[in-house]
């Protein structure tokens, strides 16, 4: 399967305690983002890689939370001292840098990590 | 009020209809336009871009209407398997917004 992965695709965590998420992108694609989705919500856009540099977060990524693309392949999502409000499904998802006068290429989701804080 | 809106529905409608969904987004400056489509508990797939001059891809029509600020998507003949969350995006200066999405059931 050469789509994008993500792992673990469900966590359950008390509260207070750290999770981190993994994901893979599809191998030629040069940018990673990442969201999250609660319960009849669309994704909510957390913060985007271009190869290794992250350009841009979301003022919902509070100091708890920080990614990383050390290699500018696969990226790591932490959460530090989770709260209930975490609670969400966490996508990432992959794209390559668009074409000469696109603004965008089509992005390929992941299939999600289901965090449960208690 | 959200940069992206869409009416949450649900759609309920008999297979074979016709459904149109709108979606408005507030930033003028925003640069390109899509369709997503979610079914439960899976995450989101491209459905179409949505491009000014409009687009259609078999069944399903989007168009954009920069002006007044709102994308559609046209369904024709559903089909019980068109059942699912769609969801409106919006890219500006590569922030991609989601918007809440629409729900549709096709109904036997």
């Amino acid at each position: 399967d050469t789509g994008v992965s993500q792992d673990p695709r469900h966590k359950i965590t008390k509260r207070g305690q750290n999770v981190t998420f993994r994901c893979d992108p599809i191998s030629e694609h040069n940018r990673l983002y990442w969201y999250r989705q609660t319960l009849g919500q669309g994704p909510e856009f957390l913060t985007y890689f271009q190869n290794e540099a992250q350009l841009e977060k979301s003022r919902l990524l509070s100091d708890r939370f920080s990614a990383e693309r050390p290699k500018g392949s696969f990226s790591t999502l932490e959460i530090q001292r989770t709260e209930q409000g975490d609670s969400a499904m966490y996508l990432c998802a992959s794209s390559s840098q668009p074409t000469s006068g696109l603004h965008t290429d089509t992005q390929y989701f992941g299939p999600g990590t289901r965090l449960t804080v208690l | 009020r959200k940069e992206v809106e869409q009416d949450p529905g649900p759609f309920n409608v008999p297979e074979g209809a016709t459904v149109a969904f709108n979606c408005t987004y507030s930033n003028s400056a925003s640069q390109s336009f899509f369709w997503y489509r979610q079914d439960c508990r899976k995450e989101p797939k491209l459905l179409m871009s949505v491009y000014s001059s409009g687009n259609e891809d078999g069944r399903f029509t989007a168009q954009l209407n920069r002006a007044s600020q709102y994308i559609s998507l046209l369904i024709r003949d559903s089909k019980l398997s068109d059942s699912a969350t769609y969801l409106c995006v919006v890219n500006r200066d590569d922030k991609i917004i989601f918007g809440k999405g629409t729900r549709l059931h096709i109904l036997p």
